[in-house]
Parts: C-alpha cells; sequence; structure tokens
C-alpha cells in the first residue's frame, strides 16, 4: 500500500488568489493523478502526472488554470490559479499500486470566497 | 458517457450482507471491473476488482456474470463503518472514471 500526504487539508481563499496543493507519497511511484470533486458530485480526473514529463489534462482542464508539477517520483503539486467561487471543491490526489488498486489521499477542501 | 450503472442508495442492516449491483453492459473484453467506495470527508479506498472470475479478499466479495454484463459487491456481514458511497468502475488503463455511486447506509 501507499500513504499520501496532502497539504493542506483545507483552506479558505479570496477569489484571484492561487493555491498550491502539494501530495506527498511514502515510495516512488510512476504515476500520480488528482481529482477534484465538486459539492455534493462524484470525482473527476483532472490531469495525470508524470515525472520528468509535462502533465496530461483531461478535457475541460488547462494548464494555465491547473498548473502541475512532479519534481520528483515521490512528490507534485498542483496549484488553483485565479480562484473563483466555482473552484470550491475537495482536490485528491492519487497513486497506482502495486496491484492494480488506486490510493488517495485525504484531499484537500477549498473554499473559495 | 457513463460506463456503469448503479441503484442511487440502499439501506442495509448492521451485520447482514449487503448485495451491491453495478450494470455495465457495455464493458470491453480487456476492461477490468473495479469497486472503491468513499466514507465521508476521506479519499475512495479501494475495495476490490476483477476481469472475468469471482473475486474475494478480506473486505468484499465480487461476483462477475459470465457475459461480464454486470456484477455485484458483496458485503459479508456490514457494520456502521461501511456506510459510504460505493463506485462501480470499468476500464482498461490507469484512468478512473467515477460515476455517481451508490450511497449505502448500515443501519443498527
Amino acid at each position: 500500500s501507499a500513504v499520501i500526504s496532502q497539504k493542506p487539508s483545507r483552506d479558505i481563499c479570496q477569489r484571484g488568489t492561487s493555491l498550491t496543493i502539494q501530495c506527498q507519497v511514502d515510495s516512488q511511484v510512476t504515476m500520480m493523478f488528482w481529482y477534484r470533486q465538486q459539492p455534493g458530485q462524484s470525482l473527476t480526473l483532472i490531469a495525470t502526472a508524470n515525472q520528468g514529463s509535462e502533465a496530461t489534462y483531461e478535457s475541460g482542464f488547462v494548464i494555465d488554470k491547473f498548473p502541475i508539477s512532479r519534481p520528483n517520483l515521490t512528490f507534485s503539486t498542483l496549484t488553483v490559479s485565479n480562484m473563483s467561487p466555482e473552484d470550491s471543491s475537495i482536490y485528491l490526489c492519487s497513486v497506482d499500486g502495486t496491484v492494480a488498486e488506486a490510493f488517495f489521499g485525504q484531499g484537500t477542501r477549498l473554499t473559495v470566497v | 458517457d457513463a460506463k456503469t450503472t448503479q441503484p442511487p442508495s440502499m439501506d442495509c442492516a448492521e451485520g447482514r450482507a449487503a448485495n451491491l449491483p453495478c450494470n455495465h453492459s457495455t464493458i470491453s473484453g480487456n476492461e477490468y471491473v473495479y469497486w472503491y467506495r468513499q466514507i465521508h470527508s476521506q479519499g475512495p479506498q479501494y475495495i476490490i476488482h476483477g476481469l472475468k472470475n469471482n473475486e474475494t479478499n478480506e473486505m468484499a466479495s465480487l461476483i462477475i456474470t459470465e457475459d461480464r454484463k454486470s456484477s455485484t459487491l458483496i458485503l459479508p456481514h456490514a457494520t456502521l463503518r461501511d456506510t459510504a458511497v460505493y463506485y462501480c468502475i470499468v476500464n482498461s488503463d490507469y484512468k478512473l472514471s467515477f460515476g455517481a455511486g451508490t450511497t449505502v447506509t448500515v443501519r443498527a
């Protein structure tokens, strides 16, 4: 199994500002994933982050709004840029396990006011 | 486009088996069936996955029909801590596409 730590666990931010969310894994992993869960909704994949290459974004998500870094095999960051109240969501980091399962962090609960 | 169909909610009595159905009639031959659950305010948790055969682990059993168009997740002895949203997902790669899931409420 993999243990994933996300920081911050929650934050309240002013509109127009940016927030960077950190994801730390206790073991080296090839792929890391970022999801968004809007209030009362299911999870939506934002992007896949591989070390040493640009992140791959899903339809509806762009790098300018959600820049991602992946400097090594145990760490990634997601930035939510120029925030608006519509960005209020839970943002989750995930990694692949060794038996096809995925492991998730506890999420970052973001409120934009 | 949704690949799976699950009932929106179901109740279960504590100590009884919970049977969660999932329809995936358009599943491809190389796609696996995965089950995850999300307890309130936590990240999703992997439960089990399978391709063709029935699978069992310490958490649950997965029964896949012979035509693979549907499956059932069985929680053998539900406890209050099993109250969660359960997601049935079919995929063949690393991307997980979460549907609305089934909200399972275990009642004492």
